[in-house]
């Protein structure tokens, strides 16, 4: 596609739902990391992608986060029995090679809210 | 430790004025250095980055920033602002190693008024 798009954009769900978020990154792009950032600060790592392999999920903050990239395009993350600290928004961005030489194209975000 | 800092959470200035916005990094060596832009609805958007040679780096916008490597900072200045430069400013470092992880500061709000 010519931009990396998020849905939803913006997702209120009540404390313990399960919820899913979605990344459809630039098509020709093999890298693509999913940030949570926190309001009133910047970009957090949570994981990556290289294709469909997911070689680093060191910065996903409990076992009730999970991403997946099975087909090397889009990606899911979805958060378990979610809690009020995990509002925040969730970021995705898509290079086309791993590494911090490659640039990184952000999407718009999901503004998650959890009441 | 590694750290990013954006000393200026918010600043206001005038249409066609000046602007610079602080960053400065504590890094093991010298990091890849980038300022991305966050408008209202928008994704960040990469203004300018460094990776070597010369110190002045002209960005997108109007944008440059200046590496000092003793002062460990990299501060993004713009001559003459305009209305559609109100945004979220964010500096970011990655390792210079095949490594991906990009950090970044808290981000500096700049208001621009009439």
């Amino acid at each position: 596609g010519a931009g990396v798009s998020q849905s939803p954009r913006y997702k209120v769900t009540k404390r313990g739902q399960d919820v899913t978020l979605r990344c459809d990154p630039i098509s020709s792009h093999a890298t693509l990391y999913w940030y949570q950032q926190a309001l009133g600060q910047g970009p957090e790592f949570l994981t990556y992608f290289n294709y469909e392999a997911q070689p680093d999920k060191s910065g996903l903050p409990s076992d009730r986060f999970s991403a997946e990239r099975p087909e090397g395009s889009i990606s899911t993350l979805t958060i378990q029995r979610t809690e009020q600290r995990d509002s925040a928004m969730y970021r995705c961005a898509s290079s086309q090679g791993t590494g911090s030489s490659y640039e990184q194209y952000f999407g718009p975000g999901t503004r998650l809210t959890v009441t | 430790a590694q750290s990013v800092t954006q000393p200026d959470i918010h600043i206001t200035v005038s249409e066609g004025a000046s602007l610079e916005l602080r960053c400065n990094y504590s890094y093991g060596a010298t990091p890849y250095l980038f300022w991305y832009v966050q408008s209202p609805g928008q994704g960040l958007q990469l203004l300018l980055k460094y990776f070597s040679g010369d110190t002045l780096v002209q960005g997108i916008k109007g944008f440059e920033a200046e590496f000092k490597r003793s002062q460990s900072s990299f501060n993004l200045r713009k001559p003459s602002v305009h209305w559609s430069d109100a945004a979220e400013y964010f500096c970011a470092v990655g390792p210079r190693s095949n490594d991906y992880k990009l950090s970044f500061g808290a981000g500096t709000t700049v208001t621009v008024r009439a």
